[in-house]
């Protein structure tokens, strides 16, 4: 079954730098997402993205953060100048339609030092 | 806004045994989908089960039910002959049909269930 694929599964980076996350959605799927997880809370939508543009994103994601499509298959989000507070679970989500089950990526732990 | 509560922060069942995790959301809406999403230690978020509100029957996948209840704003999850497998953090999730800017899905804090041998 084809599945969501996120790297890197661990990301540890400085305060201050910059982190890209990736991540390779469903091949036929139209829609794509960021989710954010910080430990022992809930899931938090950050943003979803379709025919390549933002369609909607939370007040968590200003202006630090960014999401790009570089070609037909990746998806990235970009954190720029991180805090210690970036530090989460940060899930990626693909699905066919925006009326269809989004499917999830293992995520990518990012560990903010 | 929409809101989702998740009143369990942990639930325990005897393997093999049944367990029903609770779920109630607050939306002016009329249409929309709930979904459970299962998190084992492994971080992953799995898909367990997924309802279209305007049916009127309750999903089943297997083990896993539920038992939506939209007057109430209600949205259980039973999961019968609880396996070792089943202990995870269960997540329960809106999200609005209205229109396709208005996808982006709501999460309940999630209940820990614990599977006991």
């Amino acid at each position: 079954e084809p599945e969501v694929t996120q790297t890197p599964s661990h990301q540890v980076t400085q305060m201050g730098q910059e982190v890209i996350l990736r991540c390779v959605p469903i091949s036929n799927h139209l829609y794509f997402y960021w989710y954010r997880q910080i430990l022992g809370q809930k899931v938090e939508f950050l943003v979803s993205f379709y025919n390549n543009e933002i369609s909607e994103k939370s007040e968590i994601f200003d202006d630090q953060f960014s999401v790009e499509r570089p070609d037909g298959s990746n998806f990235t989000l970009k954190i720029r100048s991180t805090k210690l507070e970036d530090s989460a679970m940060y899930f990626c989500a693909s699905s066919q339609y925006s009326n269809q089950p989004q499917h999830f990526g293992d995520g990518t732990r990012l560990s903010i030092l | 806004a929409q809101t989702v509560t998740q009143s369990q922060p942990e639930m325990s069942v005897q393997e093999a045994e049944t367990v029903t995790l609770s779920c109630t959301y607050d939306t002016s809406e009329s249409d929309y989908y709930l979904f459970w999403y299962k998190q084992p230690p492994s971080r992953q978020m799995i898909l367990v089960i997924r309802q279209e509100a305007y049916k009127q029957q309750n999903a089943t996948e297997n083990r896993f039910s539920v038992n939506f209840q939209k007057a109430a704003k209600s949205f259980s999850l039973k999961i019968s002959d609880s396996q070792l497998g089943d202990a995870a953090m269960y997540f329960c999730a809106y999200r609005s049909s209205t229109s396709y800017n208005n996808n982006d899905m709501r999460f309940g804090a999630g209940t820990r269930l614990t599977v006991k041998p």
